[in-house]
């Protein structure tokens, strides 16, 4: 069965450092997602992504902040230049863009020294 | 601005229990709503997706249920198993393509 992936499981890096985050979505899917969590707290919607370009974001995606889909597979979140705050689980997802049910991949969980 | 509630935060049952968990959103003008499994660190399961015209869906020993116009959905667990033991996370999506606003969890224990 298709399923979103996400690379790598888990990164740590020193704040101020750049990361990227990537994800394949499954492939016949239109729409996609970053969400973050924080360790004992909500899921929080952070960007969606359709038809190459944003379509929302959520007050958390700042200009520190980018999406981008560099080819037909692969989707990234890059955070320019990390804060301890920033260390959360971070969850791609996706969805075919009918009913609209989302998928979700395993989740990379960044930490942030 | 939509917000997601889930009571209880924590429930822990016997094996073979049926149980409910409960989930409110104070805006009704909702497009779907998602019931999610999730396993200490691990990624979000998709169990249900009730569309917004819909009153229930099932699957296997699952059951959710949604009342659009009191803000509220049920999951329905029969016949719980020690393997039900997770967080259950319900989410709304309020237009097609757009964001899933979360509820807090219920973190499901069930003793053999």
């Amino acid at each position: 069965e298709p399923e979103v992936t996400q690379t790598p499981s888990h990164q740590v890096t020193q704040m101020g450092q750049e990361v990227i985050l990537r994800c394949v979505p499954i492939s016949n899917h239109l729409y996609f997602y970053w969400y973050r969590q924080i360790l004992g707290q909500k899921v929080e919607f952070l960007v969606s992504f359709y038809n190459n370009e944003i379509s929302e974001k959520s007050e958390i995606f700042d200009d520190q902040f980018s999406v981008e889909r560099p080819d037909g597979s692969n989707f990234t979140l890059k955070i320019r230049s990390t804060k301890l705050e920033d260390s959360a689980m971070y969850f791609c997802a996706s969805d075919r863009g009918s009913y609209n049910e989302q998928f979700f991949g395993p989740g990379t969980r960044l930490t942030v020294l | 601005k939509q917000e997601v509630t889930q009571i209880p935060a924590a429930l822990s049952v016997p094996e073979g229990e049926n149980l409910v968990l409960n989930c409110s959103f104070t805006d009704s003008a909702i497009y779907n709503l998602q019931w999610f499994r999730q396993d200490p660190g691990k990624g979000l399961t998709s169990l249900l997706l009730i569309q917004s015209s819909q009153r229930e869906q099932t699957s296997g020993r699952l059951n959710a249920s949604l009342d659009k116009s009191s803000g509220r959905s049920t999951l329905y667990i029969a016949a719980s198993q020690p393997g039900d033991s997770a967080t259950y996370l319900c989410a709304v999506c309020e237009t097609s393509g757009s964001r899933l606003t979360f509820g807090e969890g219920t973190q499901l224990t069930v003793n053999p």
